[in-house]
């Protein structure tokens, strides 16, 4: 009954494939989020969505592109990997509604490797 | 730029004792404060939050301050046990209504049997 999930937790692979990694929610929760921690452990948003409709699109490479098929569900594909893609990529939840802020929920991550 | 930042990386106590972890944010028209603890090896973990109509709010063992003259927060855990070892972050919504959280880059909490 996990809230956020991701897969794959682990995902390594070599400098130019082309990846993806998939979230659902089961919150009932109308937006998600995708964000990248690095080895820092800096956090920083990198997409949002809301009942599918892309708001958040923070300054990333467009070789990363999230696709959201229905409000429960937001995976992130990522194109010709490089090897400062290497991260922790988590995908997060909440309910937005009426701009009144609510908690976003985090899923355990998804740790990319670049070979 | 917004920054939120923290005052200390590591920050370690006695079992028992009380811990204080500190945040500073540099918007002063950030309406939402909130606090996630993080394991290794998993997801942030929501913790606390806080609108900025309130200075105080309190849960079960934890209470956040915002002081928001000085642009402050903090994150007061009540007698520490070895499971609060972790990362803490701060985060706050830059003044956006898009939901985008801006985040700390974490203190680490070692509890100390």
């Amino acid at each position: 009954d996990t809230a956020v999930s991701q897969t794959p937790k682990y995902l390594v692979t070599q400098m130019g494939n082309d990846k993806s990694i998939k979230c659902e929610q089961n919150l009932g929760h109308d937006t998600m989020y995708w964000y990248k921690q690095d080895s820092k452990k800096f956090l920083k948003i990198m997409f949002s969505y809301n009942n599918k409709e892309l708001i958040i699109n923070e300054t990333v490479p467009n070789r990363f592109s999230p696709k959201s098929p229905d409000k429960a569900h937001l995976n992130l594909h990522i194109n010709s990997l490089e090897l400062g893609d290497s991260a922790v990529y988590f995908c997060a939840s909440s309910q937005e509604g009426q701009g009144v802020h609510q908690p976003q929920h985090f899923g355990d991550g998804t740790r990319l490797s670049i070979l | 730029g917004e920054s939120v930042g923290l005052h200390l990386p590591t920050l370690s106590v006695q079992e028992g004792d009380n811990s204080i972890i500190n945040c500073a944010y540099s918007n002063s028209a950030s309406d939402y404060f909130i606090w996630y603890k993080q394991e290794s090896g998993k997801g942030p973990q929501f913790i606390i939050d806080i609108r900025s109509n309130m200075d105080k709010r309190q849960g079960q063992r934890v209470t956040v301050l915002l002081n928001k003259t000085v642009k402050h927060l903090s994150l007061q855990i009540a007698a520490t046990q070895p499971g609060d070892s972790a990362v803490y972050f701060c985060a706050d919504d830059g003044s956006s209504n898009t939901g985008k959280l801006i985040f700390g880059q974490g203190t680490t909490l070692q509890v100390k049997p």
